[in-house]
């Protein structure tokens, strides 16, 4: 199956920081998500991105799919960020599909 | 809030019982997944359902069975519980049987 790793695993940063978060895939995927979960360990939906680049606000996210790579930007973060970041990948077929996660990236914001 | 829901939120039970979760998919959307997120194991597909139908397994346990009823809410069956059995688990739905999923709060079991 798919293989997901994140990095890096933990970041500590002062309120008003910029970050970046890589997510690397070891197949093909029409499907990759990012999400965040917060302290009460609900996971919110970030990003849907398979491939290109989006933009929320201060979140964006790329995804090289031939390269095999997404990358998740945090700018100016605030301490309402902190929580553990997953990427997470899969590859439908034939109308099933699963998502394989990777390990997180445990961010922690700094007042 | 994702539109998402499960029930309860929280299970507290003992080693050998019998548990079973809920989830409310997002309104028209047709699939359901569970997950499991463990301390040791991450987060875990668990089985996938499309409009009442199997269509996707993970490292699901035997002692473990889903099933999505015709109006679309799924259950999760864990019988025989194990203290390994404690964990987060989720529900995530999207419109078709791929695309993006959506997750609910989830529902935390402890296993005493």
């Amino acid at each position: 199956g798919i293989q997901v790793e994140q990095s890096p695993p933990d970041l500590i940063l002062q309120e008003g920081a910029n970050s970046t978060l890589r997510c690397n895939f070891s197949d093909s995927v029409n499907n990759l998500q990012w999400f965040h979960q917060n302290p009460w360990g609900q996971l919110i939906n970030l990003f849907y991105i398979p491939s290109g680049t989006k933009q929320n606000g201060r979140l964006s996210a790329t995804t090289v799919a031939t390269e095999r790579y997404s990358l998740l930007y945090i700018s100016s973060s605030q301490t309402t960020d902190s929580g553990v970041y997953f990427c997470a990948a899969g590859r439908s077929n034939f109308g099933n599909e699963k998502l394989t996660f990777g390990t997180g990236t445990r961010l922690t914001i700094i007042p | 809030d994702s539109g998402v829901t499960q029930t309860p939120k929280h299970l507290i039970t003992a080693t050998g019982q019998r548990v079973t979760l809920r989830c409310s998919p997002r309104s028209g959307d047709l699939s359901v997944y569970w997950y499991q997120q463990s301390l040791d194991q991450g987060l875990q597909f668990l089985i996938q359902y499309y409009n009442g139908e199997e269509r996707a397994k993970g490292n699901i346990l035997e002692r473990f069975s889903a099933q999505q009823f015709p109006d679309l809410h799924s259950e999760l069956n864990l019988s025989s519980l194990e203290l390994g059995d404690s964990a987060l688990y989720f529900c995530a739905s999207s419109a078709q049987g791929f695309g993006e999923q959506y997750f609910g709060p989830g529902t935390r079991l402890t296993v005493t």
